[in-house]
C-alpha cells in the first residue's frame, strides 16, 4: 500500500503562472515532509521541507502547504520558470529513534512552457 | 567538491553475474541509503545504514546486500543479478535524523541486467 501518493504523473504550466503540485499521505505517524526536485541524469536535490507543527513554509518562489487533517500537502511555485521543469518528489518521514528513512511518492513531472 | 560519488555511472550486466555498486561520501554523514528508481514507481528504499557498522532493510531488500565498514563507503552488492533489477540506483546520505538533515543524493548508477 502506497503511503505517499502523487496522483498526477505530469503537469504543464505556462511560464509566469503558478504551478501547484499535490501530495497525499496515509500514515498518520508521518510528521515531516520534504519536496525533492530531479533533473534527468541527476540525483534528486532537496527543495523545501515542512514540519507537522506548521501549516506553511516559504522559500523564495517555493511554498509548501500542509493540511494535517486532510493528510495533504502541496508545493506552490510562483512564478514558474522554464528551469523549474523537472520531476518533483514528495517525501515523508516519522520522527523517533532511528527514523532516518524517507518514504517517497512516485513523482510528478512538471513542464513549464515558455 | 563535497558530496556523494557513485560508480559506475552505467553498467550492462548479464543475468546471474555478481555486481557491486560503489558509493562514497565526503560529508562525514552518519546515515547512508540505497534507493532504486523505476518508471511509475518512484524511489524505493533498498537498504540503509544509520551509522558505520550497522545496516537495515528497506522496502525492497531482496537480492541485495550492503556493508558499512566505515563512515564514507556504502557499497551495494547484487549477488546474482536478475532482469527485474534493471533500474537506476541512487545512493544518499544524511547527517542524522533531525529535521534539518535532508537526504543528499548521488547522480545514480543506471544498471541494465540482460
Amino acid at each position: 500500500d502506497q503511503q505517499v501518493k502523487q496522483n498526477s504523473p505530469s503537469l504543464s504550466v505556462q511560464e509566469g503562472r503558478i504551478s501547484i503540485l499535490n501530495c497525499d499521505y496515509t500514515n498518520s505517524m508521518f510528521d515531516y515532509f520534504l519536496w525533492y526536485k530531479k533533473y534527468p541524469a541527476e540525483g534528486p536535490t532537496f527543495l523545501i521541507s515542512i514540519s507537522s507543527i506548521k501549516d506553511k513554509n516559504e522559500d523564495g518562489r517555493f511554498t509548501v502547504f500542509l493540511n494535517k487533517s486532510a493528510k495533504h500537502l502541496s508545493l506552490h511555485i510562483v512564478p514558474s520558470q522554464p528551469g523549474d521543469s523537472a520531476v518533483y518528489f514528495c517525501a515523508a518521514k516519522a520522527s523517533g529513534a532511528g527514523s532516518y528513512q524517507l518514504t517517497f511518492g512516485k513523482g510528478t513531472k512538471l513542464s513549464v512552457i515558455p | 567538491i563535497a558530496g556523494i560519488t557513485q560508480a559506475p555511472t552505467s553498467q550492462i550486466l548479464a543475468a546471474g553475474r555478481r555486481m557491486t555498486l560503489r558509493c562514497t561520501q565526503d560529508m562525514r554523514h552518519n546515515a547512508m541509503y540505497w534507493y532504486r528508481q523505476d518508471l511509475g514507481l518512484g524511489l524505493r528504499l533498498i537498504h540503509y545504514s544509520n551509522t558505520a557498522g550497522t545496516t537495515g532493510k528497506g522496502e525492497v531488500p531482496d537480492g541485495y546486500s550492503v556493508s558499512r565498514a566505515n563512515t564514507d563507503d556504502f557499497p551495494l552488492t547484487l549477488a546474482s543479478a536478475v532482469p527485474s533489477q534493471t533500474s537506476v540506483y541512487f545512493c544518499a546520505s544524511s547527517a542524522g535524523a533531525s529535521y534539518n538533515s535532508p537526504l543528499h543524493f548521488g547522480n545514480g548508477t543506471r544498471l541494465t541486467v540482460t
